[in-house]
């Protein structure tokens, strides 16, 4: 059984561009959540999908939106980037219990 | 508004030594509670967690206390190792009827803790 994967590890965007993080969910799994983790605070929930519909929302402005696949797979685009966007992106996947995350996605934007 | 805060930003505990770590929280609507363990460059790994309806969950050398009343929760590693040395988080969900209960976890900022050999 694989765990949950992200890519890429590490990326660096300009102020104004566009950005597509990806994650694969540990097997079995059908529910995505992304998470958002600024340096020295906690995950702060950005959206969760279920079988390929968002299905809950965190306080994020609608730049930051999110797809589902039916292999469960899941996909986070952000929109015009602003320099606070920098931050680690955490996938997790679940399956009616505990979430397993992923190693998360460095974003710099500058 | 922070409704799970974790107050003490870091610990230091001797090894051998009860670890306790510990959290608040304001909303009464969360009803499941986690605590997590994150190591640098990983992401973060669920370690144990508690349902309302308990007041104490054991799982080897964690154990993680809820008292309802007080908001409060608290993770007791006994006893510690140097590999328990990481940033501990704890967070919380408000369950609903269907679907994933559990998904929209609400995290604490986080307790590094420090344990020497």
């Amino acid at each position: 059984e694989t765990g949950v994967t992200q890519s890429p590890t590490h990326l660096i965007k300009t102020r104004g561009q566009q950005v597509t993080l990806r994650c694969s969910s540990q097997s079995g799994h059908n529910t995505v959540s992304w998470y958002q983790q600024a340096l020295g605070q906690g995950p702060q929930f950005i959206f969760q999908y279920y079988r390929e519909e968002e299905n809950g929302r965190g306080n994020f402005p609608p730049r930051f939106s999110g797809l589902q696949f039916p292999n469960y797979s899941s996909e986070l685009n952000v929109n015009a980037l602003e320099l606070d966007d920098s931050a680690l992106y955490l996938c997790a996947s679940s399956f009616r219990g505990e979430q397993y995350f992923g190693p998360g996605t460095r974003l710099t934007v500058t | 508004d922070q409704q799970v805060k974790q107050n003490s930003p870091s610990l230091s505990v001797q090894e051998g030594r009860i670890s306790i770590l510990n959290c608040d929280y304001t909303n009464s609507m969360f009803d499941y509670f986690l605590w997590y363990k994150k190591y640098p460059a990983e992401g973060p790994t669920f370690l144990i967690s508690i349902s309302s309806i308990k007041d104490k969950n054991e799982d080897g050398r964690f154990t993680v206390f809820l008292n309802k009343s007080a908001k409060h929760l608290s993770l007791h590693i006994v006893p510690s190792q140097p590999g328990d040395s990481a940033v501990y988080f704890c967070a919380a969900s408000a369950s609903y009827a269907g679907g994933t209960s559990y998904g929209k976890l609400t995290f604490g900022q986080g307790t590094i803790l420090t344990v020497h050999p």
